[in-house]
C-alpha cells in the first residue's frame, strides 16, 4: 500500500518568486511513480510533473521541478518564477491506485 | 474530444433517491478510477477497475454504492438511497497500465471534469 502526506494546507508566494511544496510518502515498493497534480478552482485536474523512482535525476518541466529523496521518502515540488495562473490546489499522488495527498492550496500574490 | 468524459456534470437529487453517474474513459485505457472530493479536500479513492475487473473498493464505499465497468469500457457509479453526506464532486480518471515498474504502475492518469452531486 502507498500513503501520501502533505503537511502544508496552504502556502502563499509573491509573483515571480519561488515556492516549494512538501510531500512525504510511504511505500513498500522499490520502483514506482510519483506525481504532482494541479487543480485550479472549479477546473479539471491536470498533471504537473512525474518522477520515476528508479531514476536518480530529479524531474523538471519548465518552471516546475522536484526534489526527490528516495531514502527519505520525500518528494517536494518547486515552482520558480511563480505566475498568477499557478494559483491552485496541488496534490502529491502515488501511482499505486492513485492515492492523493490532502493537497496544498497555493496563493500567488501580484 | 478524446479525453475522459463524465455525465452528468451536475445532479441535484432528493434525499433517498438513487442516482447513477457515467464515466467514459480514454478508449485505449484499461484502468479506471473513481474518487469523491469534497470542497477543499483531496480526492478520496473509492474504487478502481482494470479492464472489467473491479480490483479494489475503499471502505468509504458503503453498501449503497456500486460501480460497474461492463466490457472494460465505460463505467457507472450508482448511489442508492442518497444522503446529504453524499453531496460531493465525483471524479473519474483513466490510465493505461505501463511499465517499467514491476508494480505495473501508471505513468499518468487523466481526469474528467467530474459530476457534482447535491442531495437536498
Amino acid at each position: 500500500a502507498q500513503t501520501v502526506t502533505q503537511s502544508q494546507p496552504e502556502m502563499s508566494v509573491q509573483e515571480a518568486e519561488t515556492v516549494t511544496l512538501s510531500c512525504t510518502y510511504d511505500t513498500s515498493e522499490s520502483d514506482y511513480y510519483l506525481f504532482w497534480y494541479k487543480q485550479p478552482p472549479s477546473r479539471q485536474m491536470i498533471l504537473v510533473i512525474r518522477q520515476e523512482a528508479y531514476k536518480q535525476q530529479n524531474a523538471t518541466e519548465n518552471r516546475f521541478s522536484v526534489n526527490f529523496q528516495k531514502a527519505a521518502k520525500s518528494f517536494s515540488l518547486k515552482i520558480s518564477d511563480s505566475q498568477l495562473g499557478d494559483a491552485a490546489m496541488y496534490f502529491c499522488v502515488g501511482d499505486n491506485k492513485f492515492y492523493f495527498g490532502s493537497g496544498t492550496k497555493l496563493n500567488v500574490k501580484p | 474530444d478524446t479525453g475522459v468524459s463524465q455525465d452528468p456534470r451536475h445532479k441535484i437529487t432528493k434525499r433517498g433517491q438513487n442516482v447513477t453517474f457515467r464515466c467514459d474513459p480514454i478508449s485505449e485505457h484499461n484502468r479506471l478510477y473513481w474518487y469523491r472530493q469534497t470542497l477543499g479536500q483531496g480526492p478520496e479513492f473509492l474504487t478502481y477497475f482494470q479492464n472489467e475487473a473491479q480490483l479494489e473498493k475503499s471502505r468509504l464505499l458503503s453498501d449503497r454504492f456500486s460501480a460497474e465497468r461492463p466490457k472494460g469500457s465505460f463505467s457507472t457509479l450508482e448511489i442508492q438511497r442518497t444522503e446529504q453526506g453524499d453531496s460531493a464532486m465525483y471524479l473519474c480518471a483513466s490510465s493505461s497500465l505501463s511499465g517499467p515498474t514491476p508494480t505495473g504502475g501508471t505513468a499518468e492518469a487523466f481526469f474528467g471534469q467530474g459530476t457534482r452531486l447535491t442531495v437536498v
